[in-house]
């Protein structure tokens, strides 16, 4: 069974532009959730996708969004992009079954703005 | 919202001696408790995870206990070997799932020869 997938693995942008990042889940997972890690902050939770809805959500500005296709594949959007939003982002994708559940990550976008 | 404190932040032992991480939780109503490990340049991978209704698991040479009341869980490794080397993360989330994960700040744990 192929693991979580990130793509690009490396971006790099200026402020005030954007990007999208994609994430394609383990197969019949239809949880995806996204993180972003910086040495500073850690790991934290941005949200959460299942069955194409946002079922959760963390505590960052509007600038961040994300989506879910009905395929389970996942991106995340950031818009005008800051020097502070530099991380890896990491998504996650898991079969949100109580008692048997288990959040698979994939490898990371490391996002750099210059 | 959920906080979740871990320390320490760095811990360093001898090959073949034992390794605790501690954990405390804010949230009463958590109920599912992680632990991943983090290798250098590599993605974190859930090492054991607990369900507030278990006070304790084992898994070969890691266990993790959970203290409800006091609002704990503790990682321990026994016979640590030079591959434990890593960041150890905790987690907590209410959701009962993996989902919405809050993580500790880690613990770099490096095991000596």
């Amino acid at each position: 069974k192929a693991g979580v997938t990130q793509t690009p693995r490396y971006l790099i942008k200026t402020r005030g532009q954007q990007v999208t990042l994609s994430c394609s889940p383990i197969s019949g997972h239809r949880s995806v959730s996204w993180y972003q890690q910086t040495p500073g902050q850690g790991l934290q939770f941005l949200f959460e996708y299942f069955s194409e809805t946002q079922r959760n959500k963390g505590n960052f500005p509007g600038r961040f969004s994300g989506r879910q296709f009905s395929n389970s594949r996942s991106e995340m959007n950031v818009s005008t992009l800051e020097l502070g939003d530099s991380a890896l982002y990491l998504c996650a994708s898991s079969l949100r079954d109580r008692g048997r559940d288990e959040q698979f990550f994939g490898p990371g976008t490391r996002l750099t703005v210059l | 919202g959920e906080n979740v404190e871990q320390h320490p932040s760095t811990l360093s032992v001898q090959e073949g001696d034992s390794a605790v991480i501690k954990c405390t939780y804010s949230d009463s109503a958590s109920n599912y408790f992680p632990w991943y490990k983090q290798e250098l340049g590599k993605r974190p991978q859930l090492i054991i995870d607990i369900r507030s209704n278990v006070g304790e698991k084992k898994d070969q040479r890691i266990a993790v206990t959970l203290n409800k009341t006091a609002k704990h869980f503790s990682l321990h490794i026994t016979e640590t070997q030079p591959e434990d080397s890593a960041v150890y993360f905790c987690a907590a989330s209410f959701t009962g799932t993996a989902s919405k994960l809050t993580f500790g700040t880690g613990t770099r744990l490096q095991v000596t020869l």
